[in-house]
């Protein structure tokens, strides 16, 4: 079975700080990393995904994310972030089959001052 | 607009009484899933369908039950044995084929039992 490890529950940010959000999972076979973002009050929503070719992925709102296959890592990276980043974080792993489910992280909540 | 509706968005029931939380996408999607999310806790598989009529049990499926009867819709009903049903819930979908297509989530339905 697959799981997910983030590594933070909270962390506290002042505007224009960067982020490194961790994230590692334990699956022997090829997967797809999914990030996604729960700001208060709206839907749940995708932030970026990888499933092949450059490791490096770029997504909404000027964050990346890195996939390192050794290390079975999938580390969320902002280089400033701003207070309307406040939200909940998640990380997700799916098997690369056609019908598998996604498992998620427990998440991390990331708060921004002004 | 394409969607998916859960409704209602706040529903309070009393302890012993079952209860059908509703879920509707007008996004074509063969793939519908229902998830519980508690604090710290993320977002756990509670019943997904991969298809009209057909459904599977996820990780905490144990009290829940569902139905898959058309394409958009794909209610859950939370049991009398269900042992802690008081979460917040969230209805997801996605396209079939692609392992890597995203879910997209809906607005959720918080569950108060008193």
């Amino acid at each position: 079975a697959q799981s997910v490890s983030q590594h933070n529950h909270h962390v506290i940010l002042s505007e224009a700080a960067s982020l490194e959000l961790g994230c590692n999972y334990s699956y022997g076979g090829t997967v797809n990393l999914f990030w996604y973002v729960q700001y208060p009050g709206q839907h749940l929503q995708l932030l970026l995904k990888y499933f092949s070719g450059d490791p490096l992925v770029k997504g909404i709102k000027g964050f990346e994310a890195e996939f390192i296959k050794s290390k079975f890592s999938f580390n969320l990276r902002k280089p400033s972030v701003q207070w309307s980043d406040t939200a909940e974080y998640f990380c997700a792993v799916n098997a690369n089959s056609g019908y598998s489910t996604l498992t998620f992280g427990k998440g991390t909540m990331l708060l921004v001052s002004p | 607009d394409g969607g998916i509706t859960q409704s209602p968005k706040y529903l309070f029931r009393k302890e012993g009484q079952n209860v059908t939380l509703s879920c509707e996408q007008n996004l074509n999607h063969d793939a519908m899933y229902w998830y519980r999310q508690d604090p710290g806790q993320g977002l756990r598989l509670i019943y997904y369908s991969q298809i009209v009529n057909d459904f599977q049990k996820g990780d905490i499926a144990e009290g829940y039950s569902v139905s898959r009867e058309k394409k958009e819709s794909f209610p859950l009903t939370v049991t009398s044995a269900q042992k802690n049903p008081t979460a917040f819930y969230l209805c997801a979908s996605r396209p079939s084929g692609l392992s890597y297509n995203e879910q997209f989530f809906g607005p959720g339905t918080r569950l108060t039992v008193l």
